[in-house]
């Protein structure tokens, strides 16, 4: 089975942090994605990734940005962290349309 | 771009009845269509998908959806449901031509009650 893993659950920031939250594929997925789900309003697309060095911005890329340095691993950066970035944040991967996305167990993020 | 309705932000229900939750879709075009599940404060589970052929799709967890290519619909049922099933529900479609690949709908919030 394809495992997406998100290096944290639960994170607790300060107000202007620098805030990095990683993830990791290990089937050798071309596109990788990052949400966040706050209550109410789904699923948001922050930033998604088809290819390594590659980045698109989705429909919410304010406040953050990304990074993928090698194709396993798609990072999401909060600059400055704010409290309205107080969210779930889910990372997915998938090979192809067809295949759906595969989502790791997401990072509750909590900005203090 | 493809748009997802999901008629219904919460489902309450009686364990042991049936349920459907409901899912429209905008585009006529060839789509393939996913349901997913999540439990609390986990990640989303693919419950099944249709890709092609026989309209009615057969997942895990005892849960069916069928496609209506007509009313460009696909929804959800389980005959008799548990208090396991209490979940949210999202249905998405995927977005042909589009690198962002599949859109999600706004969720339905299953409650199994006893």
């Amino acid at each position: 089975d394809v495992k997406v893993t998100q290096s944290s659950r639960y994170l607790v920031k300060r107000t202007g942090e620098k805030v990095f939250l990683e993830c990791v594929q290990d089937m050798d997925h071309e596109n990788m994605f990052w949400y966040r789900q706050d209550p109410g309003l789904g699923l948001r697309l922050i930033y998604f990734s088809y290819d390594v060095k590659m980045k698109e911005k989705g429909d919410i890329p304010e406040g953050y940005s990304v990074s993928r340095e090698k194709k396993e691993r798609f990072s999401l950066i909060l600059e400055s962290a704010s409290t309205n970035q107080t969210s779930m944040y889910l990372c997915a991967s998938s090979r192809t349309g067809s295949d759906g996305y595969t989502f790791g167990s997401g990072t509750r993020l909590t900005v203090v | 771009a493809q748009s997802v309705t999901q008629l219904d932000s919460q489902v309450p229900v009686f364990e042991e009845a049936p349920v459907e939750l409901r899912c429209n879709y905008s585009s006529s075009v060839s789509v393939y269509l996913f349901w997913y599940v999540q439990y609390p404060n986990q990640g989303l589970q693919l419950l099944l998908k249709y890709l092609s052929g026989s309209t009615l799709v057969k997942g895990i967890n005892g849960f069916e959806a069928e496609f209506n290519k007509s009313q460009t619909s696909f929804h959800l049922r389980k005959p008799s449901v548990h208090i396991s099933d209490t979940a949210e529900y999202f249905c998405a479609v995927s977005d042909p031509g589009s690198a962002r690949q599949l859109t999600f709908g706004s969720g339905t919030q299953l409650t199994v009650l006893p």
